[in-house]
């Protein structure tokens, strides 16, 4: 139990243009999603909550306007890449707790490498 | 405010060896610990978690971690290292229900045959 999948597993884009990565709990509910972002040999950093039904909260230094979170349903959650440049190339990572599970595990997703050309 | 920090951001040992990664803690409530591992281009799997329960927390592939409030430490061991073990490994906490984890740099572990 607790599968959290990502799609695409690997994007290739142009500069400018928009990318959506989709995460998904496949086997259960999720309220809140987190998206973390990773760069090479680096540490996750988390971007933003994604919460069912209400906006995003976005940590510091996080552009709300470029990274844009909808979270439409309990096992649904899509970051959006708006104008994407080189810079923001990258591996994303989503993950979402078990609601209830007050122990605060997360489950994360398999992560989507972005590139940017 | 958590925070995270594993000493030696690489660990090299051989197949068969103990293997120790290092991890310090900071936070101002009782907090939750987990180690997670990464294998190169997927996401993180748990390990194992401490959530105020047992001191000694076993986990999958034979690893172990132990709470120690005194040293704020929760370091992750293995008595005999395999090859499968080579990965990337983070510790995190947690220090309430907001379920936000805050990460430590992780450690790159080689096991050389």
């Amino acid at each position: 139990g607790a599968v959290v999948s990502q799609h695409p597993s690997r994007v290739i884009c142009k500069s400018g243009t928009s990318v959506k990565i989709e995460c998904r709990s496949l086997d259960f509910q999720a309220t809140t999603m987190f998206w973390y972002r990773q760069f090479p040999k680096q540490s996750l950093m988390l971007m933003a909550t994604s919460n069912e039904g209400s906006k995003a909260t976005y940590e510091q230094g996080v552009e709300k306007d470029k990274f844009l979170i909808n979270h439409a349903s309990l096992t649904l959650s899509t970051l959006t890449v708006t104008s994407a440049h080189p810079e923001d190339s990258s591996f994303y990572i989503c993950s979402a707790p078990l609601a209830g599970d007050l122990s605060d595990t997360q489950y994360f997703g398999p992560g989507t490498r972005l590139t940017v050309l | 405010a958590q925070s995270v920090t594993q000493l030696g951001s690489h660990v090299s040992v051989s197949e068969g060896a103990l293997v120790l990664l290092r991890c310090n803690y900071s936070s101002s409530v009782p907090p939750y610990l987990f180690w997670y591992v990464q294998y190169p281009n997927q996401g993180l799997q748990l390990l194992l978690k401490y959530t105020s329960a047992a001191t000694l927390v076993k986990g999958i592939n034979g690893f172990e971690a132990e709470f120690k409030k005194s040293e704020t430490s929760f370091h992750l061991t293995k008595p005999s290292a395999h090859m499968s073990d080579a990965a990337e490994y983070f510790c995190a906490v947690s220090a309430g229900s907001n379920y936000k984890l805050t990460f430590g740099k992780g450690t790159l572990l080689t096991v050389n045959p």
